[in-house]
């Protein structure tokens, strides 16, 4: 199995709401990230979780909260969040041992999100 | 800081045509470099990577060389297919972190 998987494919949520996006992957990687793409722009990298703790946090405000449950699963609350926030939201791992072990990154499909 | 430029796109094609999408770079030290490409309606995946001066990635009739003396890493093709259709980023790896390049949108007619 190399694939990581994003749950679920499409969300609208509004203003007031709590949501999550859920990622998984089962190759046995301990680095995995949540990035943010925008249309037609690269995508930007928000969190980094490496051996389940949150490594880096890229300044990503507080209404986005990142969880890491185990070695396979990562998540991403979303609460109160603004029209802006709206983009492709990528799920990605890497082995994440020894050196160079975190270059090749396998990313999902994404969740592609609407916040009206 | 690290950054990494590639042309601006779109970029069309015919099928069966040559491609080259170029790529440079600027970084301390030596960074491994990568081109990663994203199907529509997907996320990214590694097409190839090249780790030191000289040396040449390839997948799938894509190649490029890591040019240490130009900073750069150009994508090329010898005969795209439609298929190949697709946003191609150029990447560089800095401290456990991938750069990505904004990104260069690919379209091939048949």
């Amino acid at each position: 199995d190399t694939e990581v998987t994003q749950t679920p494919k499409h969300l609208v949520m509004g203003m007031t709401n709590k949501k999550s996006l859920k990622c998984e992957q089962h190759m046995g990687h301990r680095a995995m990230y949540w990035y943010k793409q925008k249309a037609k722009k690269p995508p930007e990298l928000m969190f980094v979780y490496s051996y389940e703790k949150l490594s880096i946090n890229e300044s990503v405000p507080s209404r986005f909260s990142p969880e890491c449950p185990n070695s396979s699963l990562l998540n991403l609350h979303l609460h109160a969040l603004q029209p802006e926030d709206s983009a492709l939201y990528l799920c990605a791992s890497s082995p994440g041992q020894g050196p160079f072990s975190n270059e090749k990154l396998f990313f999902g499909s994404g969740t592609q999100l609407s916040v009206l | 800081g690290d950054s990494v430029t590639q042309m601006e796109g779109p970029v069309t094609l015919s099928e069966e045509a040559f491609l080259t999408i170029n790529c440079t770079y600027t970084a301390t030290g030596y960074p491994s470099l990568f081109w990663y490409v994203q199907y529509p309606g997907e996320g990214l995946q590694l097409l190839l990577k090249a780790t030191k001066a000289d040396d040449k990635g390839s997948n799938k009739g894509f190649e490029a060389t890591y040019r240490k003396e130009t900073t750069s890493f150009h994508l090329e093709k010898g005969s795209v297919q439609v298929s190949d259709s697709a946003v191609y980023f150029c990447a560089l790896n800095r401290d456990d972190k991938i750069i990505f390049g904004k990104g260069t949108r690919l379209h091939i007619l048949p």
